[in-house]
């Protein structure tokens, strides 16, 4: 199994345009999280999927963030428009449970935004 | 109080040395417990879980105090690859269930 595999490694923009994550979890994993670590905040839970559906979206810092999940294989998230403080390593990671057992992470997006 | 907490550290402690840390959590209904590893640049990783009754893997024991709502990471022979940061892990009990990291702990083993 490849793991959980994200994409891009490394992104950088600049303010006000639009950043697209994307992430490809271990298939039979049945959800997905999306999570933003940073030195000040260490790792924040932005939004976590069961079955492809969008179960807590609670930690999403604002209007500007999204994601989807449009099947099994593949989610994305957006953020429209960026912004400096958005600069952060953003971690997918999937799981056959949400209460914490098998969690595997993606590698990350290191995402700057100037 | 924070959901869980942890001393960031930096501990530095020689190699061969024994170092242990705690975290503490402010859910007393929180019903599982993890430890895991995050190398510099690098994604977490499932170091171990926490069983109530503790647990022993090598030379790594993970200890769980339900009474003080803390737990803890003994790491024996430390040897220089031990060097990361290691994230407790909870998971908060709701009618969602999830899991909260700690902050981590930023340990350095000198050579």
């Amino acid at each position: 199994d490849a793991g959980v595999i994200q994409s891009p490694r490394h992104e950088v923009t600049e303010m006000g345009q639009e950043v697209t994550l994307r992430c490809k979890p271990i298939s039979g994993h049945d959800y997905l999280f999306w999570y933003r670590q940073t030195m000040m905040r260490g790792l924040e839970l932005l939004i976590y999927f069961n079955n492809n559906v969008p179960i807590d979206d609670s930690g999403m810092p604002e209007d500007r963030f999204s994601a989807k999940m449009p099947n099994a294989s593949f989610s994305t998230l957006k953020i429209q428009p960026s912004e400096p403080r958005d600069s952060a390593v953003y971690f997918c990671a999937s799981s056959w449970d949400r209460g914490g057992y098998g969690y595997t992470f993606g590698s990350g997006t290191r995402l700057t935004v100037v | 109080r924070k959901e869980v907490e942890q001393d960031p550290g930096p501990f530095n402690v020689p190699e061969g040395a024994t170092v242990a840390f705690n975290c503490t959590y402010s859910n007393s209904a929180s019903q599982s417990f993890f430890w895991y590893r995050q190398d510099c640049r690098k994604e977490p990783k499932l170091l171990m879980s926490v069983y109530s009754s503790g647990n022993e893997d090598g030379r790594f024991t993970a200890q769980l105090n339900r009474a003080s709502q803390y737990i803890s990471l003994l790491i024996r022979d430390s040897k220089l690859s031990d060097s990361a940061t290691y994230l407790c892990v909870v998971n908060k009990v709701g009618r969602d269930d999830k899991i909260i990291f700690g902050k981590g702990t930023r340990l350095h083993i000198l050579p």
